[in-house]
């Protein structure tokens, strides 16, 4: 199965911008690139989904290279609110057309006062 | 709207017993998905089922089954826990698939944590 790589951690400050780069090599030609935040005793949460180049959104903004075998996932002026774990996800094709959407280790984002 | 329900919250079960997680959403999506969580390892896929009628396996599907009985729910079974089932589990759902394109969004439940001894 293709397989998504993101660091394992980012450390931060509050007031900085982070950027989070995942590479996804095997992407399909027809499939999207999203996000999802996570905190800690609670299921995963929609940030962003790009196709390509970019997209901004009132929470980040999503950056895709032409060739699309990575993103980057841009946090602006970020708080201590914002530490959590942030996934990369694509879809990898399977039997009957369907994508089976697969999740990347995720990074660990630790936000500093 | 409650979104994405899972039951139970918490679970302890001895190693052999069988023991079904809920999930029912109430959005009308068509696809519905099961992930277990194990620390340092992210969300890995166990099944899904695309549209009603219709379930596939994910990653890691070995001892595990499951029912889309309808609609709104989706449930998971474990015919006999054993202790490397011990995980969280997270039920999702998303919109009406769209063929092979993947621009859904995935809506979670709140997980159920699982420990088998």
């Amino acid at each position: 199965l293709a397989k998504t790589t993101q660091p394992i951690s980012m450390d931060s400050y509050e007031g900085q911008e982070v950027n989070i780069t995942c590479s996804h090599n095997n992407i399909a030609t027809n499939d999207y690139i999203t996000w999802y935040q996570q905190f800690p005793s609670q299921g995963p949460r929609f940030i962003i989904q790009g196709y390509k180049t970019k997209v901004t959104n009132e929470v980040a903004s999503l950056f895709i290279p032409a060739d699309r075998k990575s993103s980057t996932l841009s946090l602006p002026r970020v708080s201590l609110s914002d530490t959590a774990v942030y996934y990369c996800l694509v879809g990898v094709p399977a039997s009957g057309g369907y994508n089976k959407l697969i999740f990347g280790a995720g990074t660990r984002l630790a936000v500093h006062p | 709207n409650a979104g994405v329900t899972q039951t139970p919250k918490f679970q302890v079960l001895k190693t052999g017993q069988s023991m079904t997680l809920q999930c029912a959403q109430d959005m009308n999506h068509n696809s519905m998905y099961w992930y277990r969580q194990d620390p340092g390892m992210g969300l890995r896929l166990i099944y899904y089922s695309a549209s009603e009628g219709t379930t596939d396996k994910g990653e890691v599907p070995n001892g595990y089954n499951v029912s889309r009985l309808n609609k709104r729910e989706f449930s998971l079974r474990l015919e006999s826990a054993a202790p490397s089932q011990t995980s969280v589990y997270f039920c999702a759902s998303s919109e009406e698939y769209r063929g092979l394109t993947t621009n859904e969004k995935l809506f979670f439940g709140s997980g159920t944590q699982l420990s088998v001894l």
